[in-house]
């Protein structure tokens, strides 16, 4: 069964940094891109950007150029999605999900929550 | 970046109705990019229909996707009680990729 199993709830202080985990299991990890997706409350889906497992290539939205960076380990079939200088407005669910093809997101993990506050 | 606005924000249908559910863009969409996904609370989204009116994998033949340019439609032809969830559509014709702001299917 083709699934992605993402790390655990987080919770950080303003101005800190925090980095979720997504494991993919039962495909061929390297084969797909995967892409994280975030949802803060009350917010339609906000795409952040991708990563090719198999060559480390990434592409950023505009908006997280900054202060996102997506890694893998292909070693453990395990991206990750580090998020830097955290404001409350980052309080959302982190997703990643596999794209099936050219942006298409047909497996998604079971989503992150990350809570910004004080 | 592309904006795309769906309508209506709420709908409220009995089980067995029919859906129908509209997204817009603000630009004409290449190749038909645009798919459709059901969110439902606690669960990870899933891909219902991609390349604008193909059905995913899994999917019943009661969803269905139309539409190109700009304007696509989501119909749901005879409504299941586990059919009552958030669509989002989304694009990936160009970067960065977007998503709508959803429309809530409820009960009536």
């Amino acid at each position: 069964q083709v699934q992605l199993v993402q790390s655990g709830a987080e919770v950080r202080e303003p101005g800190a940094s925090v980095k979720v985990s997504c494991k993919g299991l039962g495909y061929t990890f390297t084969g797909y891109y995967v892409h994280w997706v975030r949802q803060a409350p009350g917010q339609g889906p906000e795409w952040m950007g991708w990563i090719i497992p198999n060559s480390g290539g990434t592409t950023y939205a505009e908006k997280f150029q900054d202060r996102v960076t997506l890694t893998r380990d292909t070693s453990i079939s395990t991206v990750y999605l580090e998020l830097r200088r955290l404001t409350s407005d980052d309080t959302a669910i982190y997703y990643c999900a596999k794209d099936a093809n050219r942006g298409t997101l047909d497996v998604w993990g079971q989503g992150t929550t990350v809570t910004v506050s004080s | 970046e592309t904006v795309l606005t769906q309508s209506p924000g709420t709908l409220s249908l009995s089980p067995g109705e029919r859906a129908t559910l509209s997204c817009r863009a603000n630009r004409n969409l290449n190749s038909m990019s645009l798919a459709w996904y059901q969110h439902s609370p606690g669960q990870a989204p899933r891909l219902l229909i991609y390349a604008a009116s193909k059905r995913a994998s899994g999917i019943p033949d009661r969803f269905s996707g139309s539409g190109s340019g700009t304007d696509f439609t989501l119909t749901i032809s005879r409504l299941a009680p586990a059919d009552f969830a958030v669509y989002y559509c989304q694009q990936y014709s160009t970067s960065p990729i977007t998503f709508g702001q959803g429309t809530r299917l409820e009960i009536k």
